[in-house]
């Protein structure tokens, strides 16, 4: 079946690095969304990538689509305590349900 | 506007015991969705329903069964609770304009942290 794969599952990174979450699908999508869950939270939606290559910014948030709509990434600049949660990516298939990452968790290093 | 309301917050089962989690939007969505999430596994789809008045299986539908009461409501339903349903469960939605299959992005609930021991 059409599988999103997302790595890594978690990252470290010391406040003010940056950090990416990567997704790869098995087959091509027609849209990717991407979701932040904070612990103990609920998925909150952060932005829809519909087009090829397409680039789209939230201030310190840049989210990327492949140019063959298969892989899109999620890079934040300069983290703070504020980013910390677990980063989903979701992928519209060919049968229109949404396929899930496993997520990958940004935890903040003291 | 509450969004999407869950019910309860908290629930502990034994083996065999049965529960409905409740769902309600007041978006005026079209599909509502159940999800379960475990530890490293994101979120994986049990039922959904595109529309009021269906029902769908999403990929693990095993152990339970779904009820779109109108518009509102989508219910979820546990009829012998096993060890292996503990777990994390999400209700969601979309629309109104779009629903399911559309580029609409999901409102989640708060969830309901399951145990069945």
């Amino acid at each position: 079946g059409q599988q999103v794969m997302q790595i890594p599952q978690y990252q470290h990174v010391q406040e003010g690095e940056d950090f990416t979450t990567y997704c790869n699908s098995s087959t091509t999508l027609s849209n990717i969304q991407w979701y932040k869950q904070r612990p103990g939270g609920h998925p909150v939606f952060l932005i829809q990538l519909v087009k090829s290559g397409e680039v789209k910014k939230q201030k310190r948030l840049t989210f990327q689509f492949g140019e063959a709509k298969k892989n899109s990434s999620l890079h934040i600049t300069a983290t703070q305590t504020t980013d910390v949660g677990t980063y989903f990516c979701a992928g519209r298939g060919s049968n229109y349900q949404l396929i899930w990452g496993a997520g990958t968790k940004l935890i903040i290093k003291p | 506007n509450a969004g999407v309301t869950q019910t309860p917050k908290f629930q502990v089962l034994k083996t065999g015991q049965s529960m409905t989690l409740q769902c309600a939007q007041d978006m005026n969505h079209n599909s509502m969705y159940w999800y379960r999430q475990d530890p490293g596994m994101g979120l994986r789809l049990i039922y959904y329903s595109a529309s009021e008045g269906t029902t769908d299986k999403g990929e693990v539908p095993n152990g339970y069964n779904v009820s779109r009461l109108n518009k509102r409501e989508f219910s979820l339903r546990l009829e012998s609770a096993a060890p292996s349903q503990t777990s994390v469960y999400f209700c969601a939605s979309t629309g109104p304009s779009g629903g399911y299959g559309t580029n609409s992005p999901l409102h989640f609930g708060n969830g309901t942290r399951l145990t069945v021991t």
